[in-house]
């Protein structure tokens, strides 16, 4: 079955620095790559996605690469704000490929220094 | 209320009680699920409902029941449980193929 490792688990940088987190997963038939945020004491919130058939997305001060070959996809926040403080998840769909099933990273604390 | 919502929002329960988590979404999707999320530990899936059918059982304790009467309402029963099974367990939904999009607030539950 599939499998997602996530790294770093945490990560500290200084606002308006730029910040990447990273995942790797292991079935190649995996065809959806979600990112989700969770702020202290919230439900995960759906930031960005990225399908196998793009290398790349943006939206706006976030994006999200994908290298099928070497089976990783990245996480890039740009000019970090405090308001970015919190966990991020990555996510592959599991099951061959299902984009119900997701399979998730362990998270990313991340924490923005004013 | 719109979105997903959870009922109760905290729970604490004895291993010889019997409890249900209630999740109901206004958002017209046809797939729901639960998810079990503990500390340092990514978020399990555990049960997948299409159009109120189950399709997934992801090897779950069979002290946990769910149960799906229609695309709206989503229900978690929970008897015998161990502490173990302490977690913020969140329910979400979605379109079939859309990936999971909208969770719910979670209910935090704590097993004496």
């Amino acid at each position: 079955g599939e499998n997602v490792e996530q790294h770093p688990s945490t990560l500290s940088v200084q606002e308006g620095d730029s910040a990447v987190i990273k995942c790797t997963y292991s079935d190649s038939a995996s065809n959806y790559f979600p990112w989700y945020k969770q702020e202290l004491g919230k439900r995960p919130q759906l930031i960005i996605d990225i399908r196998s058939n793009v290398g790349e997305k943006k939206d706006q001060r976030i994006a999200v690469t994908l290298n099928k070959t070497a089976k990783h996809f990245s996480l890039h926040i740009t000019e970090t704000q405090p308001e970015d403080s919190a966990v991020y998840f990555c996510a592959a769909s599991g099951d061959g490929g299902a984009t119900n099933k997701l399979i998730f990273g362990t998270g990313t604390l991340l924490a923005v220094q004013p | 209320e719109t979105g997903v919502t959870q009922t109760p929002r905290h729970l604490v329960m004895g291993m010889t009680n019997k409890k249900s988590l209630k999740c109901e979404q206004h958002l017209g999707h046809n797939a729901m699920y639960w998810y079990k999320q503990s500390a340092k530990k990514p978020l399990e899936l555990m049960f997948v409902y299409n159009f109120k059918e189950q399709t997934e059982n992801n090897s779950v304790p069979s002290r946990f029941s769910p149960e799906c009467p229609n695309s709206s309402h989503l229900f978690l029963h929970l008897h015998t449980l161990q502490p173990e099974d302490s977690a913020l367990y969140l329910c979400a939904s979605s379109f079939l193929t859309s990936g999971v999009r909208d969770f719910g607030p979670g209910t935090r539950l704590t097993v004496l």
